[in-house]
């Protein structure tokens, strides 16, 4: 399958810092990139998804401001958590697509764990 | 009303037999997707299995069918003939035709624990 990757794979900062995650696809050019972010034992959540050269499209109640995503190019998406809080602690993934079709399979990046102290 | 429903929080298996994770989903959409994805404990999600609403075969991959009931809507992983490194959290996910940009909603999650 494609490789996406992400960096960095953990991160401890402290409370008003900014942090930025990169998600690389690195053996395609993605179409579209999605930010999941997920708390222990639970499921994955959607917080936006970007397509490259244009604004990134937000999930209900996921702050813009807070979480800024760049989408520069067909193989970079990153995600800036502004201010970080601990409450923002927790771990984001990454993910890519080729094509625009529904038999499309997402492919995901490893995953950073963001522990805000 | 949720989209993906994983009934089973945890399921345990012991090495060598098969296991039936479910799925149950809901959609007004005449196509869509269903997938499979298993998270290990380090975290990626890796993905497993795909089904098209419009597919009349169950897919397979290895070890891995997909049981699609349409008239159900459900999509249960079966995984034949475990192994310890199975033993994971698995996610049923769908993509819905008419939802922009292709985004996945995922289940809860089922951990699955194979025991030797």
């Amino acid at each position: 399958g494609a490789v996406v990757s992400q960096h960095p794979s953990w991160v401890i900062c402290k409370s008003g810092t900014s942090v930025k995650i990169e998600c690389r696809s690195l053996d395609f050019q993605a179409t579209t990139m999605f930010w999941y972010r997920q708390f222990p034992k639970q499921s994955l959540m959607l917080m936006a998804t970007s397509n490259e050269g244009s604004k990134a499209t937000y999930e209900q109640g996921v702050e813009k401001d807070k979480f800024l995503i760049n989408h520069a190019s067909l193989t970079l998406s990153t995600l800036t958590v502004t201010s970080a809080h601990p409450e923002d602690s927790s771990f984001y993934i990454c993910s890519a697509i080729l094509g625009g079709a529904i038999t499309d399979t997402q492919y995901f990046g490893p995953g950073t764990r963001l522990t805000v102290l | 009303a949720q989209k993906i429903t994983q009934t089973q929080p945890g399921m345990f298996v012991q090495e060598k037999e098969a296991v039936t994770l479910d799925c149950t989903y809901d959609t007004s959409d005449q196509s869509y997707g269903l997938f499979w994805y298993k998270q290990p404990s380090s975290g990626e999600m890796i993905f497993l299995i795909y089904q098209g609403s419009y597919d009349e075969q169950n897919a397979t991959e290895g070890r891995y069918s997909l049981n699609f009931q349409k008239a159900r809507k459900s999509a249960n992983l079966v995984i034949s003939a475990s192994q310890l490194g199975d033993s994971a959290m698995y996610f049923c996910a769908m993509r819905e035709g008419r939802s922009g940009f292709q985004k996945l909603v995922f289940g809860t999650g089922t951990r699955l624990l194979v025991s030797p």
